[in-house]
């Protein structure tokens, strides 16, 4: 069976520091891989998205970048975080002919 | 682009009561349509779906139908129970692999 992991699932980083989050997919082969984060409501926004190895669309400008160094994983960072960077971040993956998007279980960000 | 609405923003209802939350797109080649339960600090996780060749589907207690005509779709909870209290996400797509475009969710509060 596929899963998804995510982490770390809390993370609290001073403003200018680095980030690093990441997403294993395991179970399945050449998922597309999708990086949303939730602010403060509940909206889901999409951030970036990728249907292949080093493929990477953004939905968004802003001060994340993310990469897909291998098939299943995806990796969003920032060189330095903002305060408005704080939010939960889920990375989810899907693949045509399956049921959805599968979630991770979210990491909780916040910047002090 | 697809646009997702859903109402309402908020829902409580007594526990037995029955919760309808309703969802409406504006592509007309989507033809996907999944429910999300996100329950506190963690992912969404998928409910229910339904694919656009289908008026209705169910599951215990957990029902979605969809009119193609009108471009909207709902999810009807029956007999709702604490445990039921989550926020929902609508979605759709073109095709199940393809980028789902969320609605903005709805808070539901089941009160005992």
């Amino acid at each position: 069976s596929q899963t998804i992991h995510q982490w770390p699932a809390t993370l609290v980083q001073p403003v200018g520091s680095p980030l690093s989050l990441e997403c294993t997919v395991e179970g399945t082969s050449n998922p597309n891989l999708y990086w949303y984060r939730q602010a403060a409501g509940r909206g889901l926004q999409l951030l970036f998205y990728s249907v292949g190895i080093g493929q990477i669309s953004s939905e968004v400008p802003q001060n994340l970048s993310a990469s897909r160094p291998q098939d299943r994983q995806f990796i969003l960072s920032s060189k330095k975080l903002l305060l408005s960077d704080s939010g939960f971040y889920l990375c989810a993956w899907s693949r045509t002919g399956d049921r959805g998007y599968t979630f991770g279980s979210g990491t909780r960000l916040t910047v002090v | 682009g697809e646009n997702v609405e859903q109402h309402p923003s908020t829902l409580s209802v007594q526990e037995g009561d029955s919760a309808v939350i309703k969802c409406t797109y504006s592509d007309s080649a989507s033809n996907y349509f999944p429910w999300y339960k996100q329950e506190l600090g963690k992912g969404p996780q998928l409910i229910i779906d339904i694919r656009s060749n289908v008026g209705e589907k169910k599951d215990q207690r957990i029902a979605v139908t969809l009119n193609k005509t009108a471009k909207h779709f709902s999810l009807h909870i029956t007999e709702t129970q604490p445990e039921d209290s989550a926020v929902y996400f609508c979605a759709a797509s073109i095709n199940t692999g393809n980028q789902f475009y969320f609605g903005t969710g709805t808070s539901l509060t089941v009160i005992p």
